[in-house]
C-alpha cells in the first residue's frame, strides 16, 4: 500500500511570494492534517480536512491556507511568504479519530 | 490547553544499552501515539496507547501509559545505531484530529 506522498521535497522561494504544496494520503483514508515543523517551535499542527473541509485549524495567520479535493488530495497554500516560514511542512493522513496519523517525509520551504 | 513535555530532550547511549524516554502531559491523557522521525523526513508511527495501564511492544521497543500519571513511557532495550533518530509522542486531546505533539527526544547510539 503506497504512502502519502508530498511534492515537492524541496522548495525555494523569496519573501513575498507565494508557494503551494501537495499532498496525496493513503488510499482510503479521508483526513489530511498539515504541520509546520521548526527546531523552535517543534511540530505545530496547522490545519485538518476532511472530506473537503475543513474541521480544524492551528493557531496561524491566514497567508496559510488548505483545501482538499474530492479524491482526498490535499493542498496548502502559504502566500506573502517571510523568512519565518523556513520550515519542514508536514501532511499525515488517517483512517479515522482512533487511528494513528500516517505521515509523509515532508517538504522543506526554505525562504531567502 | 494541554501540552506535552518529553525528557530527556537528548540521549547519548552506547550499542547495546537499555533507556527510557517519558511524556508528561499536562493534562489527563485518553491515548498517546509515539512516532521516530529521522532528520529531514516524516515521522514513522511507532505504537498507540489507548487505555490506562496498557503496555505495547515491538520488537525491542516497549511503550506504557500511565494515565494516572498522566505520563507515557518508551523504553528500549539493547540499542542498536538503528534506533537513532528524534522519538516524538503525540496525542489527539479533544478528539478532533487537532493533535499536540511533545518536543522531542534526540537519540544517539554509538556503535
Amino acid at each position: 500500500k503506497a504512502g502519502v506522498t508530498q511534492t515537492p521535497r524541496y522548495l525555494i522561494k523569496t519573501r513575498g511570494q507565494q508557494v503551494t504544496l501537495s499532498c496525496s494520503p493513503i488510499s482510503g483514508h479521508r483526513s489530511v492534517s498539515w504541520y509546520q515543523q521548526t527546531p523552535g517551535q517543534g511540530l505545530q499542527f496547522l490545519f485538518e480536512y476532511f472530506s473537503e473541509t475543513q474541521r480544524n485549524k492551528g493557531n496561524f495567520p491566514g497567508r496559510f491556507s488548505g483545501r482538499q479535493f474530492s479524491n482526498s488530495r490535499s493542498e496548502m497554500n502559504v502566500s506573502t511568504l517571510e523568512l519565518g516560514d523556513s520550515a519542514l511542512y508536514l501532511c499525515a493522513s488517517s483512517l479515522a479519530s482512533n487511528q494513528p496519523q500516517h505521515f509523509g517525509d515532508g517538504t522543506r520551504l526554505s525562504i531567502l | 490547553s494541554q501540552e506535552l513535555e518529553q525528557s530527556p530532550q537528548s540521549l547519548i547511549v552506547q550499542e547495546g544499552k537499555n533507556l527510557t524516554i517519558n511524556c508528561t502531559s499536562s493534562k489527563t491523557l485518553y491515548g498517546l501515539y509515539w512516532y521516530k522521525q529521522k532528520y529531514g523526513e516524516g515521522l514513522i508511527f511507532l505504537m498507540m496507547l489507548q487505555k490506562g495501564g496498557e503496555e505495547k511492544s515491538h520488537e525491542k521497543i516497549t511503550a506504557k501509559l500511565d494515565e494516572k500519571k498522566q505520563q507515557s513511557s518508551l523504553h528500549i532495550t539493547a540499542s542498536q545505531p538503528s534506533h537513532a533518530g528524534i522519538y516524538l509522542c503525540g496525542a489527539d486531546p479533544s478528539g478532533t484530529y487537532k493533535y499536540i505533539f511533545g518536543t522531542g527526544t534526540r537519540l544517539k547510539v554509538l556503535a
